[in-house]
């Protein structure tokens, strides 16, 4: 079974542009959380979608963005890029109340 | 607000003596736990979640809701335990999303 997949897996930006990460999540499983997880400080959570709709969302501004596709797979939008935006983005896909999986994650610099 | 402190960043033992990492959250509910783990060059994964009360490759970690905490404990630690171990919660109202900790690196030297 394949696990939950993140394109691409490295990413270079200049500060301001915009940036889309991909993920497909484990076949069957319906829900895809976000995370952001930047230099010292730990997982913090970014969106939460399941079945299409954005159930949940952290404390992130707006130009942090998402949406899921009737397949379950997910983007995570990132417009206005700044400096702090880098950081490794994590995807993870659930089932219930199974616990997470997650991807390898996108290594995302802005310079 | 749900809140999950690591108090560690870094526990270095030998390899034989015992290890503890330590967690403690606030939630107002009752919650789920987890820990999960990232062995080098490795994804994170999920360790053992309170709920199950079971033990994976020798961790265990009894939920103590009178004093808040979720440690992680293991008799004798092996060099392959060397990673970094995340304490996660989960309101208990529809897995809805993690709230992390940040993490503790444990480092067992032979």
């Amino acid at each position: 079974e394949a696990g939950v997949t993140q394109s691409p897996t490295h990413l270079i930006k200049t500060r301001g542009q915009q940036v889309t990460l991909r993920c497909s999540p484990i076949s069957g499983h319906t829900s895809v959380y976000w995370y952001q997880q930047a230099l010292g400080l730990g997982l913090q959570f970014l969106l939460w979608y399941d079945e299409g709709e954005e159930r949940n969302r952290g404390n992130f501004p707006p130009r942090f963005s998402g949406r899921q596709f009737p397949n379950y797979s997910s983007e995570l939008n990132v417009n206005a890029l700044e400096l702090e935006d880098s950081a490794l983005y994590l995807c993870a896909s659930s089932l219930q109340n199974y616990g997470y999986t997650f991807g390898s994650g996108t290594r995302l610099t802005v310079v | 607000a749900q809140r999950v402190t690591q108090p560690e960043k870094l526990l270095s033992v030998f390899k034989g003596a015992p290890v503890e990492l330590k967690c403690n959250y606030s939630y107002s509910g009752s919650p789920e736990l987890f820990w999960y783990v990232q062995y080098s060059r490795q994804r994170l994964q999920l360790l053992l979640r309170h709920i199950s009360r079971e033990s994976i490759k020798g961790f265990t970690a009894d939920l103590n809701k009178g004093e808040t905490s979720f440690h992680l404990k293991k008799p004798f630690a092996q060099e392959e335990d060397s990673a970094m171990y995340y304490c996660a919660l989960s309101e208990n109202t529809g897995f809805q999303k993690l709230v992390f900790g940040t993490g503790t690196r444990l480092l067992v030297s032979p």
